[in-house]
């Protein structure tokens, strides 16, 4: 297994059009998770699933945003009518539960899709 | 809430001088500690992580030492090289264990 992957890797849009990105974790791990980078700072959490299960989403996560994990293995976000404030890095992590503890885990970041709202 | 904060950059050295970035954090209960790297144009990956206090993280000449006294991670390196130019956060992952909080990161630039 390769790591984690994200598809596309670019993408631009007009403001208002609808945009999906996919994240396929690494194959063991039944946590999956996104996050929201924008430029000079940190990811910033927006959503986590356990199997299919969503389990947690930060208020960043608005009503335009939804995201899915059907069969607890991929991964999808999607955000509606975008705004040129959407502009961002968008990552996908994944990690397993491990039996030392959840604090513990580390989470494997994919290599980004970076949105460009115009 | 839980947070990190971490030292300003930019930070520039010349090829092997000695690397300090700060970091220090706010969290409840007992969280695990990473530093990220992220060169450019590539995603995020573990440099390395310590699970609890006193632990000592370390990985390719970088280490890291959890002191709960003083709520610090901070990151240390003793000869950089020119491929260590890139972005480096530092990071808290807190009992829950599902969100990982990170510092806004700070980028460095190594002179050959």
């Amino acid at each position: 297994d390769t790591g984690v992957s994200q598809d596309p890797r670019h993408k631009i849009t007009k403001r208002g059009q609808n945009v999906t990105f996919r994240c396929d974790p690494i194959s063991e791990h039944n946590r999956l998770y996104w996050y929201r980078q924008t430029l000079g700072q940190g990811p910033e959490f927006l959503t986590y699933f356990q199997n299919e299960a969503q389990l947690e989403k930060s208020r960043l996560l608005s009503d335009r945003f939804s995201a899915e994990r059907p069969k607890g293995s991929f991964s999808t976000l999607e955000i509606q009518r975008t705004e040129q404030g959407d502009s961002a890095m968008y990552l996908c992590a994944s990690s397993s539960t491990g039996t030392s503890g959840r604090a513990q885990e580390t989470q494997y970041f994919g290599p980004g899709t970076r949105l460009l709202v115009l | 809430g839980d947070s990190v904060t971490q030292m300003e950059g930019p930070v520039t050295l010349s090829e092997e001088a000695f690397l300090t970035i700060n970091c220090t954090y706010t969290a409840t209960g007992y969280p695990s500690l990473f530093w990220y790297v992220q060169y450019p144009g590539e995603g995020l990956q573990l440099l390395l992580k310590a699970t609890k206090a006193d632990d000592k993280g370390s990985n390719k000449g970088f280490e890291a030492t959890y002191r709960k006294e003083t709520t610090s991670f901070h990151l240390e390196k003793g000869s950089v090289q020119v491929s260590d130019s890139a972005v480096y956060f530092c990071a808290l992952n807190g009992p829950g264990g599902f969100k990982t909080i990170f510092g806004a990161g700070t980028r460095l630039f190594v002179k050959a």
